[in-house]
């Protein structure tokens, strides 16, 4: 059953546009995370939020920036894509910060930058 | 910075035979494993999370944890066609951090 959930499923884009996807999860959890995922099939953190608060925040281009507005919904917007945005983005929940606890991750929003 | 690496890259078992996958990792002082699939355009599940050197058991799937090997595995008992799917090995440190997947075929 599917408790984290991501919008949209699919974004065609063309380069320097502006984009946005959405996260929410029904779990209850106190930390969110976003997760790229590349043509390799490679997992990587991006950012992590516990309780609405900025606690992770890997080395990303500045253009990626994520939005919380309460401790179950987790945004994450780019500015001006470009094509190695082009990738699988994985939004998670956990009850704990910092990998103390499970990850349930949802289906996740696949992006395509002509 | 742990990393690790899974093998093989790909998988094909016959439906009931038993499936093996191998994870090796850099830092043998962590204690904090996960084993995920992730089926096509689907997100990732949590398999199997396993904490200490031994066995941890959940339905079919069985991890075993070898630190002084640097080795995690992950065996599947009985599989069945609607286990094919990527399987991903992560290491619970600061972040998770992914292996880059073995992807498993399992033929009727």
């Amino acid at each position: 059953e599917t408790a984290v959930f991501q919008t949209p499923n699919y974004h065609v884009t063309q380069v320097g546009n502006e984009v946005s996807f959405n996260c929410k999860q029904t779990l209850g959890h106190d930390t969110m995370y976003w997760y790229k995922q590349d043509s390799k099939k490679l997992l990587k953190i991006m950012f992590s939020y516990n309780n609405k608060q900025l606690i992770v925040n890997e080395t990303v281009p500045r253009r990626f920036s994520p939005q919380s507005s309460d401790k179950a919904h987790l945004n994450l917007r780019i500015k001006s894509v470009e094509p190695e945005d082009s990738a699988v983005y994985l939004c998670a929940s956990s009850r704990l910060p910092l990998n103390q606890d499970t990850q349930y991750f949802g289906p996740g929003t696949r992006l395509l930058v002509l | 910075q742990q990393k690790v690496q899974q093998s093989p890259e790909s998988l094909t078992v016959s439906e009931g035979a038993m499936a093996s996958l191998n994870c090796t990792f850099s830092d043998g002082t962590s204690n904090n494993f996960r084993w995920y699939r992730q089926h096509s355009a689907k997100g990732l599940e949590v398999l199997v999370s396993i904490f200490s050197d031994g066995e941890k058991e959940e339905g079919r799937f069985t991890a075993h944890l070898n630190r002084a090997n640097l080795h995690v595995s992950l065996h599947i008992r009985e599989p069945q066609p609607s286990d094919s799917a990527v399987y991903l090995c992560a290491h619970a440190g600061n972040k998770l951090t992914f292996g880059i997947g073995t992807r498993v075929l399992v033929r009727p």
